[in-house]
C-alpha cells in the first residue's frame, strides 16, 4: 500500500539545538500531518498543512514549532530552539483529500526524538 | 482531558477466540470513528473505520460496532490468530469537516497459541 518514509527513524540531540524531521508523504496526497507521541501517552495532533499553509495547529503546536514542504518533495517539522519536553515521537501524516470520513490518512513509522 | 479513552491497556485472548476492543469518546459532534493497527516501530495502519450514519460494519474477520447514544465504539475480531498480536488504537474526528483525528492511548493485543 502507499507508504510514507520518516527520515531519521531515531534522532538525538542537545537541549538549545535546532533539529528538522524530514517526511516524505504518499506522491499524489495534498494534505499533511504531524502528530506528537510522548511515551506512554497517546497520539496528539500538532498540525495540519495544505497548499503551503498550515490549516489548523495544536496548541502543543508551540512558537518555536514550524512546518514547510519547500521543494514540494520532504514534508518537514523544524523545532528551533529544542527543549527537553520536545523528546518523543513525531509521526507524519498524508491524505489525498480533506475530512476524516471521506480520506484515509496514511502514516509513517514515527521519528524517536530525544532532546538531552 | 482525554476526548478518546481505551480503558484497557492490554488483552490477552487465545488462538481462534473473539478479540474485543473498546474505546469511549467524549465529543459528540465526532463523525467518525476508525481503528488503527501498530507493529513495534511500524506506522499506524488503518484497519476499519465507520461513519456516524452506521452502527456497525464488517470487513471480514473485523467487525466495528458504533454506539452514539452511549459514545462508544469496539471492535471485534473473530478467529483471533497470532498474527493480530500488536498494538490497537482507536481515533475519532470528523467534526467540522476536518481530518484531525483523536486517538486513544492503545490497547495490546496479545493472541497466544
Amino acid at each position: 500500500g502507499p507508504k510514507v518514509l520518516q527520515i531519521p527513524s531515531h534522532q538525538i540531540i542537545d537541549m538549545g539545538q535546532m533539529v528538522t524531521l524530514n517526511c516524505d508523504p504518499v506522491s499524489n496526497h495534498l494534505y499533511f500531518y504531524w502528530y506528537k507521541q510522548i511515551l506512554g501517552q497517546q497520539m496528539e495532533f500538532l498540525v495540519n498543512f495544505y497548499n503551503g499553509k498550515v490549516m489548523e495547529k495544536s496548541k502543543l503546536f508551540k512558537d518555536q514549532f514550524s512546518v514547510e514542504r519547500p521543494d514540494g518533495s520532504y514534508f518537514t517539522l523544524k523545532i528551533q530552539p529544542t527543549a527537553l519536553e520536545d523528546s518523543a515521537v513525531y509521526f507524519c501524516a498524508s491524505s489525498w483529500d480533506w475530512g476524516a470520513s471521506q480520506n484515509t490518512l496514511y502514516f509513517g513509522a514515527g521519528t524517536r526524538l530525544s532532546v538531552l | 482531558g482525554q476526548q478518546v479513552k481505551q480503558s484497557s491497556p492490554s488483552l490477552t485472548v487465545q488462538e481462534g477466540g473473539i478479540s474485543i476492543l473498546n474505546c469511549d469518546y467524549e465529543n459528540d459532534m465526532f463523525d467518525y470513528f476508525a481503528w488503527y493497527k501498530k507493529y513495534p516501530d511500524n506506522s499506524p495502519t488503518l484497519l476499519i473505520s465507520v461513519r456516524s450514519n452506521v452502527d456497525k460494519r464488517e470487513d471480514g474477520r473485523l467487525t466495528v460496532f458504533l454506539n452514539k447514544s452511549g459514545k462508544h465504539f469496539s471492535l471485534h475480531i473473530t478467529a483471533s490468530q497470532p498474527e493480530d498480536t500488536a498494538v490497537y488504537l482507536c481515533a475519532a474526528g470528523g467534526t467540522g469537516g476536518n481530518n484531525k483525528l483523536t486517538f486513544g492511548q492503545g490497547t495490546v493485543l496479545s493472541v497466544i497459541p
